[in-house]
């Protein structure tokens, strides 16, 4: 079956630096990839759709130079949280689908702490 | 845009008894419903999913079914166990490179 992989699971960092978060297609190349954020009980919120070879689209509201996307290849995309803040300490997760329409299938999430 | 409501927000039933979860959506154009499972500190897990052209679709002890012209579709899972206990959420889609829009999620408790 259709396997993410993302990493790290769980990060801390300090207030001002930046992490970067890898989301990987293990068997399928992904054209598409999505990230989402999840507060603590609550649902997954999309944040912004990721393109293999294009600018990635933001949702409204998403600042897209604070979480910078890139998709550089068929099998990985990566979020980094530039300059991060206590207000960004969240669960990222991300997803992708194998034929690009249907089963998609989420990475394991990334707890962030920022202090 | 689309909006998918889901109800019960919490659901406690007793392991042998069945769960019953149902959500709405809004735009008529979504024709692709997932549910998934999420463990605590965990992503998601695609537990079934069913298609616009279809109504009903089962998978051991979980079913789904749609009704499009309501636009509501029901996950139920039959014979609960204790291992049965997470947040599921149900979500809808276009199919086409479209993203998922997620209900706010169900915490089932199955107790022993």
């Amino acid at each position: 079956g259709a396997v993410v992989s993302q990493h790290p699971s769980r990060v801390i960092c300090k207030s001002g630096t930046s992490v970067k978060i890898e989301c990987r297609s293990l068997d399928f190349q992904a054209t598409t990839m999505f990230w989402y954020r999840q507060f603590p009980k609550q649902s997954l919120m999309l944040m912004a759709t990721s393109n293999e070879g294009s600018k990635a689209t933001y949702e409204q509201g998403v600042e897209k130079d604070k979480f910078l996307i890139n998709h550089a290849s068929l099998t990985l995309s990566t979020l980094t949280v530039t300059s991060a803040h206590p207000e960004d300490s969240s669960f990222y997760i991300c997803s992708a689908s194998k034929d690009g329409r249907y089963g998609y299938t989420f990475g394991s999430g990334t707890r962030l702490t920022v202090v | 845009g689309e909006n998918v409501e889901q109800h019960p927000s919490t659901l406690s039933v007793q392991e042998g008894d069945s769960a019953v979860i149902k959500c709405t959506y809004s735009d008529s154009a979504s024709n692709y419903f997932p549910w998934y499972k999420q463990e605590l500190g965990k992503g998601p897990q695609l537990i079934i999913d069913i298609r616009s052209n279809v109504g009903e679709k089962k998978d051991q002890r979980i079913a789904v079914t749609l009704n499009k012209t309501a636009k509501h579709f029901s996950l139920h899972i039959t014979e609960t166990q204790p291992e049965d206990s997470a947040v599921y959420f149900c979500a809808a889609s276009t199919g086409s490179q479209g993203n998922l829009i997620f209900g706010k999620g169900t915490k089932l408790s199955v107790k022993p």
